[in-house]
This record gives structure tokens, C-alpha cells and sequence, in this order.
């Protein structure tokens, strides 16, 4: 098993560049997230998914969107860049099949916008 | 929403030595973790504890619900436990179990 993967690692925008980064998971969890994390900070939800087709915004969805076509798959996508986008971006996957609801994390992607 | 405090927010040991993190929420809750960010970044989970007690090793955590904190503790401490320690939680009555709300977390280092 991957876990979770997340690419790129590493990414620098200019302001009003958009972009997609890519989240995927092969343990068959049935919920995806994705987080933010400024410097300093705890983490901060910007999107959530419950299963594929559904998705809700978290505590930070402005300027970003998700879609979840498969179990698989969490894309997050940045319309048009800015500054206050900066940060480290984490996405995650949990699962009740256990009945317990461990969240597990991607290695993360940071972004720098200039 | 759910405010989730964490307390030291910085510790500082001798390795070996043992040590107690506290997380305190404002809300019931029916999730809640604790997570290990090492030194590169990676974030590890290390206990899904909505309420009682847990071990895994030289780590312990226990939650009290009906009192709204939880606890983890780090017995023999190692260089390797740097790093910051997240309490994250979801509010009861919701109908997903992704939604977690972190705390700023602890700072922790160990020096040998």
C-alpha cells in the first residue's frame, strides 16, 4: 500500500496562475480532506468529501475547488493564485471499516505564490 | 465552531525523560486524535481516542470526555519524539468523521 500520495512536492505560482494538485489513496477509504497549514498553526479544513460525487466545504474553502470523480482521487484546485495562498497543503483519507476513525496524511505539497 | 487548545506550547526535555500533553476542547465530541508532525513535515497518527485509554509503546493517551480534555503521555522520551504534537477533534452530532478542527499544537524538544 502507498497510503496516501499527494503531488507535486514542491510548487511555486505567480499571482492569478491556476493550478490542480493531485491527492490519491489505495486503501478503499470512503473519506478524503484536504488541509492547509500556515507557519505556526495547527492545520485548517478547506474541503472534505464523504464518498465520490459529494463534497462540502470546511473552515477555509474560499478561492479553492474539489471534485471527487472516484474512491481514489481528491483533486484540489487553485482558480487563480494569491499571496494568502502560500502555505503547506495536506490532504487526507479516514475510514470507519474498522470502526476507527484514523485520519491518515499525504506527505504534502508547498506552495509558494508570489 | 469547536476551539481546541493545547498545552505546553512548547517543551523542552533531557532524552529519558517523561513528559504530559494536555488538549482541551470546548464541545462533546466523537473524534478525537492525536498526531505526531516530525522534523520533514510527515504527520503520523498516533491515537484515535474519543474517550478512555490507550497504549502503543512508550506513548499512552486518555480522554475524558464527560470533563472535555485529553491527555498524552511520553514515557522515556527519545530524540526521535521531536517535533509537534496536534490534538485534533470533530464535533458530536455531525454525520462525517473527516471534519477534524487541530489545535496549534505542542512543540517538543528532545535533546540528548
Amino acid at each position: 500500500n502507498a497510503g496516501v500520495t499527494q503531488t507535486p512536492k514542491f510548487q511555486v505560482l505567480k499571482t492569478g496562475q491556476s493550478m490542480t494538485l493531485q491527492c490519491a489513496q489505495d486503501m478503499n477509504h470512503e473519506y478524503m480532506s484536504w488541509y492547509r497549514q500556515d507557519p505556526g498553526m495547527g492545520l485548517r479544513l478547506i474541503h472534505y468529501s464523504v464518498g465520490a460525487g459529494i463534497t462540502d466545504q470546511g473552515e477555509v474553502p474560499n478561492g479553492y475547488n474539489v471534485s471527487r470523480s472516484t474512491t481514489e482521487d481528491f483533486p484540489l484546485r487553485l482558480l487563480s493564485a494569491a499571496p494568502s495562498q502560500t502555505s503547506v497543503y495536506f490532504c487526507a483519507s479516514s475510514s470507519s471499516g474498522s470502526g476507527s476513525w484514523e485520519q491518515y496524511f499525504g506527505p504534502g505539497t508547498r506552495l509558494t505564490v508570489t | 465552531g469547536i476551539q481546541v487548545e493545547q498545552s505546553p506550547p512548547d517543551l523542552i526535555l533531557q532524552e529519558g525523560a517523561n513528559s504530559t500533553l494536555r488538549c482541551n476542547f470546548s464541545d462533546s465530541v466523537n473524534n478525537l486524535q492525536w498526531f505526531h508532525q516530525n522534523p520533514w513535515g510527515q504527520l503520523i497518527n498516533l491515537f484515535y481516542i474519543p474517550s478512555g485509554t490507550k497504549q502503543n509503546g512508550r506513548l499512552s493517551a486518555t480522554t475524558v470526555a464527560t470533563e472535555r480534555y485529553s491527555l498524552l503521555y511520553i514515557s522515556s522520551s527519545q530524540t526521535t519524539d521531536s517535533g509537534v504534537y496536534f490534538c485534533a477533534v470533530e464535533r458530536s452530532g455531525g454525520t462525517s468523521y473527516g471534519k477534524l478542527t487541530f489545535g496549534q499544537g505542542t512543540i517538543l524538544t528532545v535533546h540528548p
